[in-house]
């Protein structure tokens, strides 16, 4: 199956402070997408992102499928950015169109 | 739009109980997925419907774990004398099944403590 690697596994930044989480996958993927899981552990969408590049607000992501990594950039850091991040990616086609989920980036801001 | 709905948001049990969860995905999706994830892990998908067509449930657990979806709305995943392994949160996601519609929605969760 489709491997996914996040890093940093853990990042501690200061309030203010821009950030780049990446997600490298192993395989083709038609899906991938950026969740935020807040601390009561609901997944909130962030982007649906299989190529290209979007924005929203002081977030934005960008997918290069060809090379097979996608990166999450939080600018202006707020200390509600904190919590952990994921990255998932999916085929779709083959017959099981789940998700595989990497292990997250743990974003800590501090005030 | 509602959201994924998810019920209980907790549950405890014994070791050896059958336990039940429900999910209600938005209206309009006709697909719908469980995972599971364990502390400090992604979410692990389990299963997935298309309607009310199960698609997918060989990365179901074990035998002790099944789901259904009688009638392609709301999903129920059963697991049957659970073990203190299976302590986890159950999530569910819900989404359409055309691209470029197949962003998946997730549900609040269902947590699971087996003692």
């Amino acid at each position: 199956g489709i491997q996914v690697e996040q890093s940093p596994p853990d990042l501690i930044l200061q309030e203010g402070a821009n950030s780049t989480l990446r997600c490298n996958f192993s395989d083709s993927v038609n899906n991938l997408q950026w969740f935020h899981q807040n601390p009561w552990g609901q997944l909130i969408n962030l982007f649906y992102i299989p190529s290209g590049t979007k924005q929203n607000g002081r977030l934005s992501a960008t997918t290069v499928a060809t090379e097979r990594y996608s990166l999450l950039y939080i600018s202006s850091s707020q200390t509600t950015d904190s919590g952990v991040y994921f990255c998932a990616v999916g085929y779709s086609g083959g017959g099981a169109d789940g998700l595989t989920f990497g292990k997250g980036t743990h974003l800590i801001i501090q005030p | 739009d509602t959201g994924v709905s998810q019920n209980p948001r907790h549950k405890i049990t014994k070791r050896g109980q059958n336990v039940t969860f429900r999910c209600d995905p938005i209206s309009e999706h006709n697909r719908l997925y469980w995972y599971r994830q364990t502390l400090g892990q992604g979410p692990e998908f389990l299963t997935y419907f298309q309607n009310e067509a199960q698609l997918e449930k060989s990365r179901l657990l074990s035998d002790r774990f099944s789901a259904e979806r009688p009638k392609g709305s709301f999903s129920t995943l059963e697991i049957q004398r659970t073990e203190q392994g299976d302590s986890a949160m159950y999530l569910c996601a819900s989404s359409l099944d055309h691209y470029p519609g197949k962003e998946q929605y997730f549900g609040p969760g269902t947590r699971l403590t087996v003692t």
